[in-house]
């Protein structure tokens, strides 16, 4: 089993609807979650951070932690067209060591 | 701050060539990575420095992978010889000390025929 498992989609929505994407993880011991956005041909970009099981909001994004099922997700509610791009989920033990990422699920909002 | 540098940004080479790949993080970032990311194995980590040495290479795949950082504004990854299943692209990643956030340069795709 891999350490964290990302459906890679692709993942086709329209306009307004709300996205949800998800993360299963093994290892017990990560502290921290993030999800970055990569827009095509670009590097990955922060999106959201958070270090507890609970919900974490800001604007249309809601990041979602469940450490008793391993379990996260990302919400986007009112998808745009701009929110189209792949998003990797991402874990990590403590500061000084390196991420663990998904694969990344990628997204498209149709007009 | 430009954030993270990398060149080429876009490289075609023959098989058996050697390539070198070019990250310059960003000025105070102590931690770099080196990563690669293909469709079929995602985002794989290489190997990182910290302070300008190597801590963990075990992501290298072969000898052919060389990577160094002379000083902390420089770092490269070397390929050679270059194969075909080398194409992908390579991403430079740096992060502060005492931070979790990684950042990324852009990326440099690889195409090796």
């Amino acid at each position: 089993q891999k350490e964290v498992e990302q459906d890679p989609g692709p993942l086709s929505v329209p306009e307004g609807a709300i996205v949800s994407l998800n993360c299963t993880y093994s290892n017990s011991a990560f502290q921290y979650f993030m999800w970055y956005r990569q827009y095509s041909r670009k590097g990955p970009e922060l999106l959201m951070y958070t270090y507890s099981s609970g919900n974490k909001e800001d604007g249309r994004f809601t990041a979602q932690v469940d450490k008793s099922s391993k379990y996260i997700s990302l919400f986007i509610r009112d998808s745009q067209p701009s929110d189209s791009a792949t998003y990797l989920c991402a874990m990590g033990l403590s500061g000084n060591t390196p991420l663990v990422f998904g694969k990344g699920t990628r997204l498209s909002v149709i007009a | 701050d430009a954030g993270v540098i990398q060149s080429p940004r876009h490289e075609v080479t023959e098989m058996g060539q050697e390539v070198t790949l070019r990250c310059k993080p960003i000025s105070g970032h102590d931690y770099l990575f080196w990563y690669r990311q293909t469709m079929m194995r995602g985002l794989e980590l290489l190997i990182y420095f910290n302070n300008n040495v190597p801590i963990d290479d075990s992501g290298m795949p072969e000898d052919r992978f060389s990577a160094k950082m002379p000083n902390a504004s420089f770092s490269t990854l070397k390929i050679q010889p270059s194969e075909p299943r080398d194409s992908a692209v390579y991403f430079c990643a740096c992060k502060v000390d005492a931070g979790n956030t990684i950042y990324f340069g852009e990326g440099s795709w690889l195409t090796v025929v």
